[in-house]
């Protein structure tokens, strides 16, 4: 049982640029939710999919944020002419239903630095 | 709007000894409700839940019982061990999507 996957791992960008990070879920799962975390802090809710389409978007997810799912399988998002305040933890979770709520599944992240 | 408020850390406790960490949240409707631990250098892992009034979730001689009257979900554990030391959340899942929010965490620091 393989569980959620995210690459890379950590990502180090120079402020400006455009990064791109990719979640594979849980196969059977699908549900797939994107967070961001910042130190100290909870994860935060940017965005969900059901199977491709995408349902849900945190006001959080400015226009300089896209998640796609185009096959219902990974996942991507994408941030355009990164900033410094997006330096955080970008969380990618996938869930099932199992005794009677959806029970999310996290990866172990993606780091962003942004100089 | 839905939010979650978690007892500042960190905690720092003696090993066996009693754990409580609370939890105490704001939503519309019935959510439900989880805690999460994020070991030191790991990701998050569904701890427990409870979907609905008065249930207990319990898992690893964790325990949290959904209280709707207190609005409260907080963690308690009899005996604790140094394996024990990690960041806590309590979060709750609201809508269709069942979309978590999160507690800021609560540190627990457990030693010999």
């Amino acid at each position: 049982d393989t569980g959620v996957s995210q690459n890379p791992r950590h990502k180090i960008t120079k402020r400006g640029q455009n990064v791109t990070f990719r979640c594979d879920p849980i196969s059977e799962h699908n549900r797939l939710y994107w967070y961001r975390q910042t130190l100290g802090q909870g994860p935060e809710f940017l965005t969900y999919f059901q199977n491709e389409a995408q349902l849900e978007k945190s006001r959080l997810l400015s226009d300089r944020f896209s998640a796609e799912r185009p096959k219902g399988s990974f996942s991507t998002l994408e941030i355009q002419r990164t900033e410094q305040g997006d330096s955080a933890m970008y969380l990618c979770a996938s869930s099932s239903y199992r005794g009677a709520t959806y029970e999310q599944y996290f990866g172990p992240g993606t780091r962003l630095t942004v100089t | 709007g839905d939010s979650v408020t978690q007892m500042e850390g960190p905690v720092t406790l003696s090993e066996e000894a009693f754990l409580t960490i609370n939890c105490t949240y704001t939503a519309t409707g019935y959510p439900s409700l989880f805690w999460y631990v994020q070991y030191p250098g790991e990701g998050l892992q569904l701890l427990l839940k409870a979907t609905k009034a008065d249930d207990k979730g319990s898992n690893k001689g964790f325990e949290a019982t959904y209280r709707k009257e207190t609005t409260s979900f907080h963690l308690e554990k009899g005996s604790v061990q140094v394996s024990d030391s990690a960041v806590y959340f309590c979060a709750l899942g609201t809508g269709g999507g069942n979309k978590l929010t999160f507690g800021t965490g609560t540190q627990l620091k457990v030693e010999l």
